[in-house]
C-alpha cells in the first residue's frame, strides 16, 4: 500500500523560506505513470494546488505561486520536497503531498497532511 | 487559466435525500474533471475520476456526469456518513495543472 508522509517544522517566521519533505513508501517515485505534488489548505478554506513534480525532475508550478515555489526530487531517498520563500501569514495553511497521475490527474494518493504556520 | 465555479458552497439535506452538487469551468475542459470528499481533519479522497466513472471501492450511490463546462456530482440517498466537504477538480495536463472548485459544505439537516 503506497503511503506518503509530511515532514518539516510546524512553525516559520515571516520572510523566511518554508521546507517540508514528503517521503514515499510502499512504491516508487521513479514510477512513468505519476506526478507527485504540493497542495495545501488554509484553515477553514479550499485546496490549492501548489506545483507538481516528474520523477526526471521537471516541474511545473502555480503560476500564482511560481516566482516563490522550488519542488525538488531526490529519487534514491524516494522523497521529494518543496520550499517556498518569503512567507506570510497568508501562506499558514496544511500542506498535502499527493501523487496524481499524468493522463487524469487524478489526486489517488495523499499524505495525512501537515499544519505550518507563518508567526513570529 | 481556467476557473472553476462550484455551487453551492452549502448544503442542508436529510438522510435518504437526493443530494446534487454543480461545477462550472470557464472553458471546456473535455472530461477531465475529478470529485473529491473531505472529512474533518483528514485528506481529500478520490470519488469520481474522469467526470462519471467511481472509484474503486467508492459507494454506488455517488454518481458523477458532464462533460465540455458543466458537471454534476449526485448522493442518491444520503447517508450520515457522506458528511463533509466536497470539491471538484480539474486537470490540465499541458502543462500539468489543477484547479479545485470553491467546496460544498454538507451537513445533515
Amino acid at each position: 500500500q503506497l503511503q506518503l508522509q509530511e515532514s518539516g517544522p510546524g512553525l516559520v517566521k515571516p520572510s523566511e523560506t518554508l521546507s517540508l519533505t514528503c517521503t514515499v513508501s510502499g512504491g516508487s517515485i521513479s514510477s512513468s505513470s505519476y506526478y507527485w505534488g504540493w497542495i495545501r489548505q488554509p484553515p477553514g478554506k479550499g485546496l490549492e494546488w501548489i506545483g507538481s513534480i516528474y520523477y526526471s525532475g521537471s516541474t511545473y508550478y502555480n503560476p500564482s505561486l511560481k516566482s516563490r515555489v522550488t519542488i525538488s526530487v531526490d529519487t534514491s531517498k524516494n522523497q521529494f520536497s518543496l520550499k517556498l520563500s518569503s512567507v506570510t501569514a497568508a501562506d499558514t495553511a496544511v500542506y498535502y503531498c499527493a501523487r496524481h497521475s499524468r493522463v487524469a490527474g487524478t489526486l489517488d494518493y495523499w499524505g495525512q497532511g501537515t499544519l505550518v504556520t507563518v508567526s513570529s | 487559466d481556467i476557473q472553476m465555479t462550484q455551487s453551492p458552497s452549502s448544503l442542508s439535506a436529510s438522510v435518504g435525500d437526493r443530494v446534487t452538487i454543480t461545477c462550472q469551468a470557464s472553458q471546456d475542459i473535455s472530461n477531465y474533471l475529478n470529485w473529491y470528499q473531505q472529512k474533518p481533519g483528514k485528506a481529500p479522497k478520490l470519488l469520481i475520476y474522469d467526470a462519471s466513472n467511481l472509484e474503486t471501492g467508492v459507494p454506488s450511490r455517488f454518481s458523477g456526469s458532464g462533460s465540455g463546462t458543466d458537471f454534476t456530482f449526485t448522493i442518491s440517498s444520503l447517508q450520515p456518513e457522506d458528511i463533509a466537504t466536497y470539491y471538484c477538480q480539474q486537470y490540465d495536463n499541458l502543462p500539468p495543472e489543477h484547479t479545485f472548485g470553491q467546496g460544498t459544505k454538507l451537513e445533515i439537516k
